[in-house]
């Protein structure tokens, strides 16, 4: 069964630390990949896609993804990280033609010090 | 802006009751999806949608069903609630984007209680 992965479940970082949380997924075909932010008390909001062309993604506030079809990833990077940034990320994968199917990785929680 | 709008956004029920969380998008969006969130384990999706009466099962159906009725109106059912059930759970919607899902969209969450 196709899956994402993403193996930092609780990152702490120091304002201005630079970030990348890993994902990965299990699918040999084309897939779409999204990355979403979840802040306290919020809705999921969409940070990042890749659908195709250009595999170095860039997203709102900063953040980009770079999507290595070899390895299988689409890691998120942002070079400083603000406090406000403190959030859960997921990353998800639509696979291309199984009916908008859309699955998500276990989340990474992130947690910025002042 | 897209809206996605569940019902409820806390919901108390006892064990053995039949529960209702209503999902309905404004955007005449194809694909509609209903997950659970839990601590360490993310979202895991439960039942999706591409067409009005169409369903396929996600990674945890098992307890739940899915009616489909019109367009814009995805509702998830737990036929007998158990206290396993208890759990966030999220709509989504999104379009048919080249040959799979297009950006989703999500609901506030209902935070469902099973005593």
């Amino acid at each position: 069964a196709q899956s994402v992965s993403q193996h930092n479940h609780h990152v702490i970082l120091s304002e201005a630390a630079s970030l990348e949380l890993g994902c990965n997924y299990s699918y040999g075909g084309t897939v779409n990949l999204f990355w979403y932010v979840q802040y306290p008390g919020q809705h999921l909001q969409l940070l990042l896609k890749y659908f195709s062309g250009d595999p170095l993604v860039k997203g709102i506030k900063g953040f980009e993804a770079e999507f290595i079809k070899s390895k299988f990833s689409f890691n998120l990077r942002k070079p400083s990280v603000q406090w406000s940034d403190t959030a859960e990320y997921f990353c998800a994968a639509a696979i291309y033609n199984q009916g908008g199917k859309l699955i998500f990785g276990q989340g990474t929680e992130l947690s910025v010090k002042p | 802006d897209v809206k996605v709008t569940q019902s409820s956004r806390y919901l108390v029920k006892r064990t053995g009751e039949k529960v209702f969380l209503e999902c309905v998008q404004d955007m005449d969006h194809e694909n509609m999806f209903w997950y659970r969130q839990d601590p360490g384990l993310g979202l895991r999706l439960i039942y999706f949608s591409y067409d009005v009466k169409m369903k396929e099962k996600g990674d945890i159906p098992e307890g739940y069903s899915v009616s489909r009725e019109k367009k814009e109106r995805f509702s998830l059912i737990l036929e007998s609630a158990s206290t396993n059930q208890t759990s966030m759970y999220l709509c989504a919607s999104s379009l048919v984007g080249q040959g799979g899902s297009a950006e989703a969209f999500f609901g506030q969450g209902t935070r469902l209680t099973v005593v």
